[in-house]
């Protein structure tokens, strides 16, 4: 079955230190995959999309970039961390046509 | 992207069946809609999805309107447990292949005992 794997959980980071967070996915080959940001008591914003490989499309301009360096491992870092940048981060996959899978997220705090 | 509009809150009593609507004017022929649920601090989780036809499944149904610029999940039976923001959402499976889901504000459902 797939599954999709998202960690750490939780982070606490201070201003201005480095950021990565990873997802991998098992059980499928070539899924499409996403990193979402959730502000506290808002929804669900796309950051970035990945339908391949290297691929990697930015949805904001924002302090944050993503890889993917195999085809089912897809990383969020940042050089820099902002405030702002504190949020629940969530990872998905989904294959064509089909539905979204998601993983448990990380809830970043920046301080 | 296609957008959709749907109520910020609704209210049910356990065990009645709940109707929630959903509104794509703009939606493309390429386009699913799809529905999501999300409970606090978790991740959204999947409830339906549909292009045309009416859907159903164990934890819904979804009615999708004949020019498809609407759409309406039902829960047949509310429990508690139910009570989530529902997200209704256009994926746009076309020639780009991103099948990207671009959430909304959701609809926030409130399950009465």
């Amino acid at each position: 079955s797939q599954t999709i794997h998202q960690w750490p959980a939780t982070l606490v980071q201070p201003v201005g230190s480095p950021l990565s967070l990873e997802c991998t996915v098992e059980g499928t080959s070539n899924p499409n995959l996403y990193w979402y940001r959730q502000a506290a008591g808002r929804g669900l914003q796309l950051l970035f999309y990945s339908v391949g490989i290297g691929q990697i499309s930015s949805e904001v301009p924002q302090n944050l970039s993503a890889s993917r360096p195999q085809d089912r491992q897809f990383i969020l870092s940042s050089k820099k961390l902002l405030l702002s940048d504190s949020g629940f981060y969530l990872c998905a996959w989904t294959q064509r046509n089909t539905e979204a899978f998601f993983g448990q997220g990380t809830r970043l705090t920046v301080v | 992207d296609a957008k959709t509009t749907q109520p910020n809150s609704m209210e049910s009593n356990e065990e009645e069946p709940v109707h929630l609507p959903c509104n794509h004017s703009t939606i493309s022929g390429t386009d699913y809609i799809h529905w999501y649920r999300q409970l606090p601090s978790q991740g959204p989780e999947y409830v339906i999805h549909g292009l045309t036809s009416n859907v159903n499944n164990r934890m819904a149904s979804l009615a999708i309107a004949e020019d498809r610029k609407s759409s309406t999940l039902i829960l047949h039976r509310a429990t508690l447990r139910d009570a989530a923001v529902y997200y209704c959402i256009l994926s746009s499976h076309g020639s780009s292949n991103t099948g990207k889901l671009i959430f909304g504000q959701g609809t926030t459902l409130q399950v009465k005992p």
